[in-house]
């Protein structure tokens, strides 16, 4: 497997542009999160989904952010309209349900390379 | 979410051992102890994670205090390329929640 590929790796925008992010989970996993990383606020989830359908949205900042998950192996995160405080790296990760009988199942979270986002 | 704590930074020289500290006081019965890191420009990569047993792999070695309230990542023989911030986080068994919620960590140094 190639891992969890986003695209695209790089992107700058002009302030009030939409912006979308996307990403493609590792085949099998059943979850997959967006976070956001800032040199101020570090590594902050936004969202999450499991089996497609989000289950905790409440780090997404406002509501000019949207994420949706259509099918297993693809996931969005949109902005808008950007603004230039949403200049940051955005990660996708995806992760598989773990056998939470088995104590040394694991629930490792592969992550992507990341989204440098810069808004002028 | 039950919170730990890590030192900011901490320094070390090329070859030698280095440990990794990590509080959480709060950590319920069900909580297993990840640890994960992030290289220069890079998303995170998981290290190691354990649950009450000291756990060892490839990477690195993980003590857990009897009372679990603190562990330690060691990295038995830093490298260079060991250089990067390492990140102790909680995650529930029992409420399934599958959210890794991540600190600010601790910037490891490696001096060659």
């Amino acid at each position: 497997d190639a891992g969890v590929i986003q695209s695209p790796r790089h992107e700058v925008t002009e302030m009030g542009q939409e912006v979308t992010l996307r990403c493609k989970p590792i085949s099998g996993h059943d979850y997959l999160f967006w976070y956001r990383q800032t040199m101020m606020r570090g590594l902050e989830l936004l969202i999450y989904f499991n089996n497609n359908v989000p289950i905790d949205d409440s780090g997404m900042p406002e509501d000019r952010f949207s994420a949706k998950m259509p099918n297993a192996s693809f996931s969005t995160l949109k902005i808008q309209p950007s603004e230039p405080r949403d200049s940051a790296v955005y990660f996708c990760a995806s992760s598989r349900l773990p056998k939470w009988t088995d104590s040394s199942s694991n629930t490792e979270a592969f992550f992507g390379q990341g989204t440098r986002l810069t808004v002028v | 979410d039950a919170k730990t704590t890590q030192p900011n930074s901490m320094e070390s020289n090329e070859e030698e051992p280095v440990h990794l500290p990590c509080n959480h006081s709060t950590i319920s019965g069900t909580d297993y102890i990840h640890w994960y890191r992030q290289l220069p420009s890079q998303g995170p990569e998981y290290v190691i994670h354990g649950l009450t047993s000291n756990v060892n792999n490839r990477m690195a070695s993980l003590a857990i205090a009897e009372d679990r309230k603190s562990s330690t990542l060691i990295l038995h023989r830093a490298t260079l390329r060991d250089a990067a911030v390492y990140y102790c986080i909680l995650r529930d068994r029992e409420r399934g929640a599958q959210k890794l919620v991540f600190g600010q960590g601790t910037r490891l140094t490696i001096n060659p």
